[in-house]
């Protein structure tokens, strides 16, 4: 079974900041993806950034950004210039690409505080 | 236009009452999925379907039963609610097929409350 740890239950960092969140996996699979969702006190779940593992190239939307390492089975996220409003509960989750076992397997989260 | 869309969203009931969460999708996707997530904000799958057949079952009490009238809808029955149920309730959806990663979107979450 595959397994999601994140070592950090909580971060802050400064407004206009840099911070970046750590996640490991482990799974026996080469074929999987791997997602950062954020979870702000509204409670809703909201995809950050997706990776494919397949593709080596590191995805980004804007301010975010993953360093994946798939040999170390490592997948950071980045945020640059850190916002008020990134402040918010962080989860890494992995999907298999297996048929019938697209269930998300999460991390426990961090959360991280935004100051101004 | 909600993408998907769980009703209620709040839910206080007494022990060994019987309720009901229900979860709609509007964006055509052939697979959805409960999660449940505790107190201590951990998420973990419960039920999954697609094309309302039964493709997931987690290590669930059977007092929990999922389902599907229809690949939009994927309701969860709880039969004599326990304090321990108490927590928020996702559902979620995706596409399995079209290589897009089949990214999972997610409801609003019920909140359910166990007295």
């Amino acid at each position: 079974a595959q397994t999601v740890t994140q070592s950090q239950p909580e971060m802050s960092v400064q407004e206009a900041e840099t911070v970046t969140l750590s996640c490991t996996y482990d799974t026996s699979e080469s074929d999987y993806y791997l997602f950062w969702y954020k979870q702000p006190p509204s409670r809703q779940m909201i995809l950050v950034i997706r990776q494919e593992a397949y593709k080596q190239q590191n995805a980004t939307e804007n301010r975010f950004s993953v360093n994946f390492q798939k040999a170390a089975k490592s997948f950071s996220l980045k945020i640059s210039d850190s916002q008020l409003g990134d402040a918010a509960m962080y989860f890494c989750a992995y999907r298999s690409a297996t048929w019938s076992n697209y269930k998300l397997t999460f991390g426990k989260g961090t959360l991280l505080t935004v100051n101004p | 236009d909600t993408a998907v869309s769980q009703t209620p969203k709040y839910l206080v009931t007494q022990m060994g009452n019987d309720k009901s969460i229900k979860c709609e999708q509007n964006l055509g996707h052939d697979t959805m999925y409960w999660y449940k997530q505790d107190s201590k904000k951990f998420l973990k799958i419960m039920f999954s379907y697609n094309n309302k057949e039964l493709i997931i079952n987690e290590t669930v009490p059977n007092r929990f039963s999922p389902k599907s009238p229809d690949k939009a809808h994927l309701n969860l029955h709880i039969n004599s609610l326990e304090l321990g149920d108490s927590a928020v309730y996702f559902c979620a959806s995706s596409q399995t097929s079209g290589g897009a990663g089949e990214t999972q979107y997610f409801g609003p979450g019920t909140r359910l409350l166990v007295l």
